[in-house]
């Protein structure tokens, strides 16, 4: 069955210094990794995928994500976390078996400290 | 608005009562998605629309739970006798075709509370 684990409930760091939300995945074939973000009371925005090609992958914001196949990871970055990026992250994976739904990690919490 | 409109946006009502929950898609997109949050979780599928068909009804809870899409556009999700444990933020995507490559963007949900 396909998952994803995002280990750490939340990460806190300081305004200016880089940032990594953890997210480490389980499918059965090549995978199609998502990384979203929810602030309060809102839906979840996409932020960037992986889908094939490069593994550093660019998105919306700033933020950029590591692929890493042997280590079965899909880690959000940013070099430079602004406290507007306080909110909940969340990594999901395509079901690849069955019409595309998403399965969602469970989310970490960044709280960015000015 | 050219994104996902879901609506209400809070609906109370008591146990036992009947809710209908409403996901505008966004223009063009054929395939349609409800998901459920509980409190401090991520979002759990529960049913994918492409075009008018339910191409997937699998995490449906129950029999009270039940979606539909005549159209091929807006979609309703209804729920029969409602329960306490139902109470959670239903979420609605939507995606234009792309063999599963397309992101899905997401209304701002439906906070739905049974009393």
């Amino acid at each position: 069955a396909q998952s994803v684990a995002q280990p750490e409930d939340q990460v806190n760091v300081a305004e200016g210094n880089p940032l990594t939300v953890k997210c480490t995945y389980s499918v059965s074939g090549n995978p199609y990794l998502f990384w979203y973000v929810q602030y309060p009371n809102r839906g979840l925005q996409f932020l960037l995928k992986y889908i094939t090609g490069d593994n550093l992958v660019k998105g919306s914001y700033g933020f950029e994500a590591e692929f890493n196949k042997s280590q079965t990871s899909f880690h959000l970055k940013k070099p430079s976390a602004l406290v507007s990026d306080s909110a909940l992250y969340f990594c999901a994976v395509r079901d690849a078996y069955n019409t595309d739904k998403l399965i969602f990690g469970t989310g970490t919490r960044l709280q960015v400290f000015p | 608005g050219a994104g996902v409109s879901q609506t209400p946006s809070n609906k109370v009502t008591e146990k036992g009562k009947y809710v209908e929950l409403r996901c505008d898609p966004i223009s063009g997109h054929t395939a349609l998605y409800w998901y459920r949050q509980s409190l401090g979780q991520g979002p759990e599928f529960l049913i994918y629309f492409q075009g008018t068909g339910a191409a997937d009804d699998s995490g449906l809870p129950n029999d009270r739970f039940f979606a539909v899409r005549p159209e091929g556009s807006v979609s309703t999700l209804k729920i029969q006798r409602t329960e306490r444990g139902d109470s959670a933020v239903y979420l609605c995507a939507s995606s234009s075709p792309g063999q599963g490559n397309q992101p899905q963007h997401f209304g701002d949900g439906t906070r739905l509370s049974i009393l």
